[in-house]
């Protein structure tokens, strides 16, 4: 069975503060993902990464990083946390193809930044 | 900018009617993808539609897609209480998937 697992179900952070949220996935994935989904506006890509030690800034990387050191697991860094990162953050991994890349997410993390 | 968009936003449906949701998006993608997301848990995947024309269906649910349209469409039959959900849908123009913002289904008895 797919598995992709975060390190927090929920977590408060005050501003500032330097806010780790670790992902790993059992499928041997190539393809990592972090999102953030706020009401009424989807789920929007922090970053992802296509090979352990790669990175790509997707469409909202600004004010956090990540870092891909083994391929089953995918860290998202927020250097300083502030209030406007208070968010669900979700993970995915995925691979491709012939049938097309289907992107197993895993539970998200809640993040209040007060 | 590549928009997603579905509609409607939120929908309450009455238990055993039919109804459609509606994605369009501003790219060229033969790739679309269907999730479900219960309230409090993560995505799942319901659909992947790869090719013009493509309809899947699983269910109470039907997905189809016309890349010319640059339109899918998830079409609810005789729905049920357990198909109370958010549903989004996503492209995948080759680098990355873009999600539209859900649209927030309630079946009601």
């Amino acid at each position: 069975d797919v598995k992709v697992t975060q390190s927090s179900r929920y977590l408060v952070k005050r501003t500032g503060e330097k806010v780790f949220l670790e992902c790993v996935q059992d499928m041997d994935h190539e393809n990592m993902f972090w999102y953030r989904q706020d009401p009424g506006l989807g789920l929007r890509l922090i970053y992802f990464s296509y090979d352990v030690k790669m990175k790509e800034k997707g469409d909202i990387p600004e004010g956090y990083s990540v870092s891909r050191e083994k391929k089953e697991r995918f860290s998202l860094i927020l250097e300083s946390a502030s209030t406007n990162q208070t968010s669900m953050y979700l993970c995915a991994s995925s691979f491709w193809t012939e049938r097309g890349e289907t992107q197993y997410f895993g539970p998200g993390t809640r993040l209040l930044v007060l | 900018e590549l928009k997603v968009e579905q509609n409607p936003l939120f929908l309450s449906m009455q238990e055993g009617k039919n109804y459609t949701i509606y994605c369009n998006y501003s790219t060229t993608s033969d790739r679309l993808y269907w999730y479900r997301q219960d309230p409090g848990k993560s995505l799942e995947s319901l659909f992947v539609l790869l090719s013009n024309g493509a309809v899947k269906q699983e269910g109470r649910l039907m997905a189809s897609l016309d890349t010319k349209a640059r339109l899918s469409t998830l079409h609810i039959t005789a729905a049920v209480h357990d198909l109370s959900a958010t549903y989004f849908c996503a492209v995948d123009p080759g680098n990355q998937f873009y999600f539209g913002t859900g649209t927030s289904l309630t079946v009601i008895p």
